[in-house]
């Protein structure tokens, strides 16, 4: 049971345009969503979260939007640069104390120069 | 740099043998985290340490264990090696309590012969 789901394996935009990366989620008793990004041949580095209290939250060229209803975050990068070119992860967790990560499959990010 | 130490970065083995991946968390971190990646797969969770106990298990096999030591550094160990077994493994750290980023190493590549 795939609880974060990314449906599109690939993404690819001009530099300078917006690129918008998908999760969907099927616990709604989630209620913290990270984004991260992975470049080769090292970890997944945090980019930007939300709470499930907030619908937006902003971060220079990176906004996170949280549409609790369909269950579904997205990533707005704006303007994409070709080092945003990466594998995109989304994340969440549980109101607990643990603070375990359930990840999607990753989108592969190419921003073309 | 994420503060988070990973050691090796990379490791050959044969099936049947056991090995030991070593982490050490960003500084005031007393959670660890271990993440399992297979090929073309999402971070699967396997287990949280907190402040030297376990604090939650995810799809851990019972070959695979794991501990945190007083200085907080984390061993996982793998036992009875098989082939699916090739994978990377990442720790991650956090602060205290959930609704934080964890922060990952640069994971160990394990290669089963």
């Amino acid at each position: 049971d795939q609880q974060v789901k990314q449906n599109s394996p690939s993404l690819s935009v001009q530099e300078g345009r917006i690129s918008i990366l998908n999760c969907d989620y099927t616990n709604s008793m989630f209620d913290y969503f990270l984004w991260y990004k992975k470049y080769p041949a090292e970890g997944p580095t945090f980019l930007i979260s939300i709470s499930s209290i907030k619908d937006k939250n902003e971060d220079g060229r990176f906004t996170v939007f949280l549409n609790k209803s369909a269950k579904h975050l997205s990533l707005h990068i704006v303007p994409s640069q070709p080092g945003d070119s990466a594998v995109y992860f989304c994340a969440a967790s549980r109101g607990s104390n643990t603070g375990k990560l359930i990840f999607g499959q990753g989108t592969t990010l190419q921003v073309k120069p | 740099d994420s503060g988070v130490t990973q050691t090796p970065k990379h490791l050959i083995t044969a099936t049947g043998q056991r090995v030991t991946l070593r982490c050490s968390p960003r500084s005031g971190d007393l959670s660890v985290y271990w993440y399992q990646q297979s090929l073309d797969q999402g971070l699967q969770f396997l287990i949280q340490y907190y402040n030297g106990e376990e604090r939650a298990k995810g799809n851990i096999l019972e070959r695979f264990s794991a501990q945190q030591f007083p200085d907080l550094h984390s061993e996982l160990n793998l036992s009875s090696l098989e082939l699916g077994d090739s994978a990377l493994y990442f720790c991650a750290s956090g602060p205290t309590g959930s609704n934080q980023p964890q922060h990952f190493g640069d994971g160990t590549r394990l290669s089963i012969l």
